[in-house]
C-alpha cells in the first residue's frame, strides 16, 4: 500500500528555537497533504491543508506565522514550528491524499518536546 | 456544523463477544464516512469506508442517514482487535477529514 513517512520521529528542542518536520509520500504524488496535532489521549486536530505550489490553508485558531507549512514538491511537505514554546510540545501527524480513490494515508507521526 | 461524535472513550469486552463502536455525525449534505484504526505504537490506518460496503478484519459499518450514524460492528471480538478506533467524516467541499474523539477498544482474554 501507499506509504507516507515523517521525519524525525521525535525531536527535542529548546524554547525559542525552530524545528522542521518533514512529510513525504514515498510511492505516490500528493497534491494535498494535511497536518494534524494530537494531544495525549485526545483526537487528531487538523491544523492546516498543504497544497503543492500554493499557500497552505490554516484552520481557525492556528497561527500561520508560528506553524509554517511549505509544500514545495508533489512528494514533500514540511511543517516548521517557529520560536517553539513548551506548550507546542505535541504529537504531529501528517497525511497525504492519494491520486486514486480519494484515500488518505497517514505518516507515523513526530513527537516534539520543547524544553 | 460538521461534527463526528464517538460517545465512548473506552469499550472493554471479552474475547468472542460482539463489539459495537458508536459513531454519530452532523453534516449538511452527503457525507463520506470512514473508520480508522491505530494499533499500539503504529500509525493511523484506514479500516473501512462506507462507500466500499466491505468487511475488513471482520468489521462492518453501515451508514444510517436517518439516525446519522456509522457504527462499527464485529460479531466476535479478538484480542488483536484491541486498538484505538476513530470515526471520520470527509467534507465534500474541502476534502478534509474530520475526526471523532476516538474509542479505545480493549478485548480481554
Amino acid at each position: 500500500g501507499a506509504v507516507v513517512s515523517q521525519h524525525p520521529s521525535w525531536v527535542i528542542c529548546k524554547s525559542g528555537t525552530s524545528v522542521k518536520i518533514e512529510c513525504r509520500s514515498l510511492d505516490f504524488q500528493a497534491t494535498t497533504m494535511f497536518w494534524y496535532r494530537q494531544f495525549p489521549k485526545q483526537s487528531l486536530m487538523l491544523m492546516a491543508t498543504s497544497n503543492e505550489g500554493s499557500k497552505a490553508t490554516y484552520e481557525q485558531g492556528v497561527e500561520k506565522d508560528k506553524f509554517l507549512i511549505n509544500h514545495a514538491s508533489l512528494t514533500l511537505s514540511t511543517l516548521t514550528v517557529t520560536s517553539a514554546h513548551p506548550e507546542d510540545s505535541s504529537f504531529y501527524i501528517c497525511s497525504a491524499r492519494s491520486p486514486w480513490g480519494n484515500t488518505i494515508y497517514f505518516g507515523e507521526g513526530s513527537w516534539l518536546t520543547v524544553v | 456544523a460538521q461534527r463526528v461524535t464517538q460517545p465512548e472513550k473506552l469499550l472493554s469486552v471479552f474475547k468472542g463477544a460482539p463489539v459495537e463502536l458508536k459513531c454519530n455525525y452532523s453534516y449538511s449534505g452527503s457525507p463520506e464516512l470512514f473508520w480508522y484504526v491505530q494499533y499500539s505504537r503504529q500509525r493511523l490506518q484506514l479500516l473501512l469506508r462506507h462507500i466500499s460496503r466491505e468487511s475488513i478484519k471482520g468489521f462492518t459499518a453501515d451508514l444510517n442517514k436517518g439516525e446519522t450514524s456509522f457504527h462499527l460492528k464485529k460479531p466476535f471480538a479478538q484480542e488483536e482487535d484491541s486498538a484505538m478506533y476513530y470515526c471520520a467524516l470527509m467534507s465534500g467541499a474541502t476534502n478534509k477529514l474530520i475526526f471523532g474523539t476516538g474509542t479505545l477498544l480493549a478485548v480481554q482474554p
